[in-house]
């Protein structure tokens, strides 16, 4: 199956400060989302995104599908950013119905 | 937000006995999962629904059965539970096999 990392695993920054998550993914995929997981443990969509770039606030994110890789920037960082960040795809030979293959995550902390 | 309901929120049982979690959508969609998530694995794949009476197992399927009678109703069922089945399981939908999965609140079970 698809195989998805996630890097850096951990990131302690300062309030204000910008920051790049990435995520690999070893297939061509037919869905890739960002999540938030907040520290009462609620997955929040942030973004999905198999291909190309959006925005949302603070938050962007971009997916070059043919280099198997994506990025999500969080600007101005604020102390309610912290928590852990998702990647999770499918891949397109699976059809997308059998589920999402997350990567470990990136615990960030925000500090004010 | 997703109207994505689990229960029970959190639940503590004893070794050998049976346990059965509830996922209930409002959005009558035909893809309904089941993950488990662990400290240093993310969330992987148990079970999931492609439609009424029709599921597949996932990466971690080993002592885990579900059912789906209803389109709004997905039930995951540890037949006996053992200490290996301490985790959070959250519940997913997808309208279609393609696109966003939503993600339910989660159930915190602990097996003493």
């Amino acid at each position: 199956g698809i195989q998805v990392e996630q890097s850096p695993p951990d990131l302690i920054l300062q309030e204000g400060a910008n920051s790049t998550l990435r995520c690999n993914f070893s297939d061509s995929v037919n869905n890739l989302q960002w999540f938030h997981q907040n520290p009462w443990g609620q997955l929040i969509n942030l973004f999905y995104i198999p291909s190309g770039t959006k925005q949302n606030g603070r938050l962007s994110a971009t997916t070059v599908a043919t280099e198997r890789y994506s990025l999500l920037y969080i600007s101005s960082s604020q102390t309610t950013d912290s928590g852990v960040y998702f990647c999770a795809a499918d891949s397109l030979t699976g059809g997308g119905a059998d589920g999402l293959t997350f990567g470990k995550g990136t615990h960030l902390i925000i500090q004010p | 937000d997703a109207g994505i309901t689990q229960s029970p929120r959190h639940k503590v049982t004893e070794t050998g006995t049976p346990v059965t979690l509830r996922c209930h959508q409002t959005e009558n969609h035909r893809y309904m999962y089941w993950y488990r998530q662990d400290p240093g694995h993310g969330l992987r794949l148990i079970h999931y629904s492609y439609g009424v009476k029709d599921t597949d197992k996932g990466e971690v399927s080993d002592g885990y059965s579900v059912s789906r009678s209803k389109t709004e109703d997905f039930l995951l069922t540890l037949e006996s539970a053992t200490s290996s089945q301490t985790s959070v399981y959250f519940c997913a939908i997808r309208e279609t096999g393609l696109g966003e999965q939503y993600f339910g609140p989660g159930t915190r079970l602990t097996v003493t």
